[in-house]
């Protein structure tokens, strides 16, 4: 089976241009999330979604950052404008909820490392 | 809110040789879970072993077992029979079970040598 799927994996930008990241969860995973990995703040959850609705957004940074999840199987992550302090590799992770005390381990995909100039 | 601290920012161990990541936490949660994840030079996050809070016994997934101990809040990684493919960074996380959010540690950077 396919793990979670971003794109890019790489992305050079200069600063003021808008930045797409992208994810596509493992097929029946109904929770996504998005990271942020920084030598300096370590990985950071900046927002994460249950069944395509936004739970909780309290991690993202400011409002140049926003995330949609138009369908199960597909979820952007936008900055606009970026700036040089948003270089960062950003992770998108999904899981399932099978219920009860079942475990849902959130499974990561491998990232896309930015770079804003 | 979560804290986790990992106390061993970088280990060298020898090859073959058993190695033990320690992680510690603090949270008020009744029920949680805890786990360890690797992420090797190339950057990706892989899961590795999960304890629940409310597992009597501790979590063992082939060479990976996870030494837990609740009432010290610690959720110690042991690695046996070490392996050149160990190197890499470790993190420890808790989750809250409520809203799903994983808290990481800041992570040991472990360093098998031949």
């Amino acid at each position: 089976d396919a793990g979670v799927i971003q794109s890019p994996r790489h992305e050079v930008t200069e600063m003021g241009q808008e930045v797409t990241l992208r994810c596509k969860p493992i097929s029946g995973h109904n929770s996504l999330f998005w990271y942020r990995q920084t030598m300096m703040r370590g990985l950071e959850l900046l927002i994460y979604f249950n069944n395509n609705v936004p739970i909780d957004d309290s991690g993202m940074p400011e409002d140049r950052f926003s995330a949609k999840m138009p369908n199960a199987s597909f979820s952007t992550l936008k900055i606009q404008p970026s700036e040089p302090r948003d270089s960062a590799v950003y992770f998108c992770a999904s899981s399932s909820r099978p219920g009860g005390t079942s475990v849902n381990t959130q499974y990561f995909g491998p990232g896309t490392r930015l770079t804003v100039l | 809110a979560q804290k986790i601290t990992q106390t061993q920012p970088g280990m060298f161990v020898q090859e073959k040789e058993a190695v033990t990541l320690d992680c510690t936490y603090d949270t008020s949660d009744q029920s949680y879970g805890l786990f360890w994840y690797k992420q090797p030079s190339s950057g990706e996050m892989i899961f590795l072993i999960y304890q629940g809070s409310y597992d009597e016994q501790n979590a063992t997934e082939g060479r990976y077992s996870l030494n837990f101990q609740k009432a010290r809040k610690s959720a110690n990684l042991v690695i046996s029979a070490s392996q050149l493919g160990d190197s890499a960074m470790y993190f420890c996380a808790t989750l809250n079970f409520g809203n799903e959010k994983l808290t990481f540690g800041t992570g040991t950077r472990l360093t098998i040598i031949p």
